[in-house]
């Protein structure tokens, strides 16, 4: 089983700073996603990566192969961005969302 | 596109009682997963359908939770009987091969 460690568990920032989120896993692996979880429970996925690094708007997200680890940066920090995230990778012969182990999760509170 | 959409949003029972979960994933999506949450262990996976066949349940607690997928349009999960341990929210996925989970909005249930 693929061991996945998040830090930190917890991280209250102010509105506008630059965030980063980290997940080290045991394992190398096909793909790694970050998880999105609301205040009010859904979960939403935010990114699936497999190498390099993607953005969608004032969210990065990274991944070193070699390391196995991965990183989450928000920039320019909201309120709105406070949620749990969780990163999760896949069972060792997997393909992309199989059998997925999930990290604990990084509660992030962002105060105006 | 509705999304995953799951039914109750939130179950209160009597422990003994029996207790199904419903999800209909999104259309198109052949990997439909049966997710756990709870605030001692995260997220776990339970069991997972490809084309409608269950794939892999070694994460099925015991006997008493069994799952199906009668059709690509419907599964369903079931707890006979039901006890307090249960209390959890219950979460379902799909998606394509090797492309992003897509979650329903979860099952709170609660067994007293």
């Amino acid at each position: 089983k693929n061991e996945v460690e998040q830090s930190p568990q917890n991280l209250t920032a102010q509105e506008g700073e630059f965030i980063t989120i980290n997940c080290s896993y045991s394992v190398g692996i096909s793909a790694l996603h970050w998880l999105q979880q609301h205040p009010g429970g859904g979960i939403v996925s935010l990114f699936m990566l497999s190498s390099g690094k993607k953005k969608h708007g004032r969210l990065i997200a990274t991944i070193n192969i070699q390391e196995k680890h991965s990183s989450l940066h928000i920039t320019a920090s909201h309120p709105r961005d406070s949620a749990v995230y969780i990163c999760a990778v896949p069972g060792v012969k997997a393909g992309g969302n199989e059998k997925l182990t999930f990290g604990t999760g990084t509660r992030l509170t962002i105060i105006p | 596109d509705a999304g995953v959409i799951q039914s109750p949003r939130h179950e209160v029972t009597e422990m003994g009682q029996e207790v199904t979960l419903r999800c209909k994933p999104i259309s198109g999506h052949d990997y439909l997963f049966w997710y756990r949450q709870t605030m001692m262990r995260g997220l776990e996976l339970l069991i997972y359908f490809n084309n409608n066949v269950p794939i892999d349940d070694s994460g099925m607690p015991e006997d008493r939770f069994s799952a199906k997928m009668p059709n690509a349009s419907f599964s369903t999960l079931k707890i006979q009987p039901s006890e307090p341990r249960d209390s959890a929210v219950y979460f379902c996925a799909s998606s394509r091969l090797k492309s992003p989970l897509h979650f329903g909005n979860g099952t709170r249930l609660t067994v007293t």
